[in-house]
């Protein structure tokens, strides 16, 4: 079936380490976008990819990295510099027009110790 | 980017009709109007979405006004299952035409 996968779904990591979230898609979508939450907030954009190679920061980018290398896979990598990095991490997809739907994962809940 | 505002919470009983209101007011002409909603740990997924006329759908029906400045998800007959964080959200044709940007959202609780 066509859909938007992130792995693990829970994760646990120590202090000062980076970790890499997978999101991946096989919907053909052009579009995607990784968001942050945090317990009874809104999500907030961190990046989000409009083509293969090609990302731009959102909101929240800093302490955050990510590639585009396929145009299914989209990995974001939480490194050391983020200060709050315990959340849950979404990611979603969408052919990129306006007038198209997103679609999400079931999200990645991060805890660093 | 425009923006949107939603009340923080609303309250509903099953199976009565739910008015979920949405101010834009800076929207553009060329904005799509989306809502989606989160059930408690899950993704988003997508309700509707329109541009100037109402728009129904399985889920839902979407009332925009005439002068796009406001819009109303409108769940027919609520049920528990309906409880969930709403969120109404634009999406602008330009440069930047596939950023997806999330307010904070509109909380429903239905009780029987």
């Amino acid at each position: 079936d066509g859909g938007i996968t992130q792995s693990p779904k829970y994760l646990f990591r120590k202090e000062g380490q980076n970790v890499t979230l997978s999101c991946e898609q096989n919907l053909n979508h052009d579009a995607m976008y990784w968001y942050r939450q945090d317990p009874g907030q809104g999500l907030r954009l961190i990046y989000y990819s409009q083509i293969v190679n090609d990302f731009q920061k959102g909101d929240i980018a800093e302490g955050y990295s990510v590639s585009r290398e396929k145009k299914e896979s989209f990995p974001l990598t939480v490194t050391s510099a983020q200060k709050n990095p315990t959340a849950f991490y979404l990611c979603a997809s969408s052919m990129g027009r306006v007038n198209t739907e997103a679609f999400f994962g079931q999200g990645t809940r991060l805890t660093v110790v | 980017d425009a923006k949107t505002t939603q009340p923080n919470s609303m309250e509903s009983n099953e199976e009565e009709p739910v008015h979920l209101p949405c101010n834009h007011s800076t929207i553009s002409g060329t904005d799509y109007i989306h809502w989606y909603r989160q059930l408690p740990s899950q993704g988003p997924e997508y309700v509707i979405h329109g541009l100037t006329s109402n728009v129904n759908n399985r889920m839902a029906s979407l009332a925009i006004a005439e002068d796009r400045k406001s819009s109303t998800l409108i769940l027919h007959r609520a049920t528990l299952r309906d409880a969930a964080v709403y969120y109404c959200i634009l999406r602008a044709l330009g440069g930047t035409a596939s950023k997806l940007t999330f307010g904070t959202g509109t909380r429903l609780q239905v009780t029987l």
